[in-house]
């Protein structure tokens, strides 16, 4: 079975500030990771992915994230926050054993303070 | 090119009922996941559907249930309702059913029982 932690329910960071937003996993097989974010009341918007390939992955919004295969971890980064980015983050993964859900973890809530 | 839309955004029935959500697909993707995602948790997987077949089911009794049309929208129903059905149901459509492929996500149904 797959899963996600966040250990984090919420990261404060102030504007300017770069941020981290933590994740690990669990698959069996190879993870595909995702984050998503999510704005009250909205959807789920996609950030970005980790494939294969480059450890460090760029996205959406300046947002990108670390893959470390000995760590099982993805974390979220992004060099400079703004008050625009506080919104819940989700990270997500799926395996390669071919079947394509995703899971989820809880969510971190990122309040960046002016 | 048009996201995805769901109907109704808002829905209040009574326990015992049974409802009906619905989600137009991305233009251009033919597969459908629809999530469960109760307050102050991540989405869970419901089921998807892939060219109008269920394509993966996660845990959720029978009472769940869907339907994908030729124009790749989709329909979740859920038949006796309980309390604990309560949440915001996510629909999301990907270009194809692999795990490489990321979903992209529609507002939302808010569904409240009572």
């Amino acid at each position: 079975a797959q899963s996600v932690a966040q250990p984090e329910d919420q990261v404060n960071v102030a504007e300017g500030n770069p941020l981290t937003v933590k994740c690990t996993y669990s698959v069996s097989g190879n993870p595909y990771l995702f984050w998503y974010v999510q704005y009250p009341n909205r959807g789920l918007q996609f950030l970005l992915k980790y494939i294969t390939g480059d450890n460090l992955v760029k996205g959406s919004y300046g947002f990108e994230a670390e893959f470390n295969k000995s760590q099982t971890s993805f974390h979220l980064k992004k060099p400079s926050a703004l008050v625009s980015d506080s919104a819940l983050y989700f990270c997500a993964v799926r395996d390669d054993s071919g079947y394509s859900t995703l899971t989820f973890g809880k969510g971190t809530m990122l309040l960046v303070s002016p | 090119e048009t996201g995805v839309t769901q109907s109704p955004t808002h829905l209040i029935k009574t326990r015992g009922q049974q409802v009906t959500l619905r989600c137009s697909s991305q233009s251009g993707h033919n597969t459908v996941s629809w999530y469960q995602q109760a307050l102050g948790q991540g989405p869970q997987f419901i089921f998807q559907y892939y060219r109008e077949e269920e394509n993966g089911r996660g845990n959720f009794p029978p009472r769940f249930s869907g339907l994908q049309f030729p124009n790749y929208s989709s329909e979740l129903n859920v038949n006796a309702l309980e309390l604990d059905d309560s949440a915001l149901y996510l629909c999301a459509s990907s270009e194809r059913p692999g795990q490489t492929y990321e979903q992209y996500f529609g507002p939302g149904t808010r569904l409240t029982v009572t």
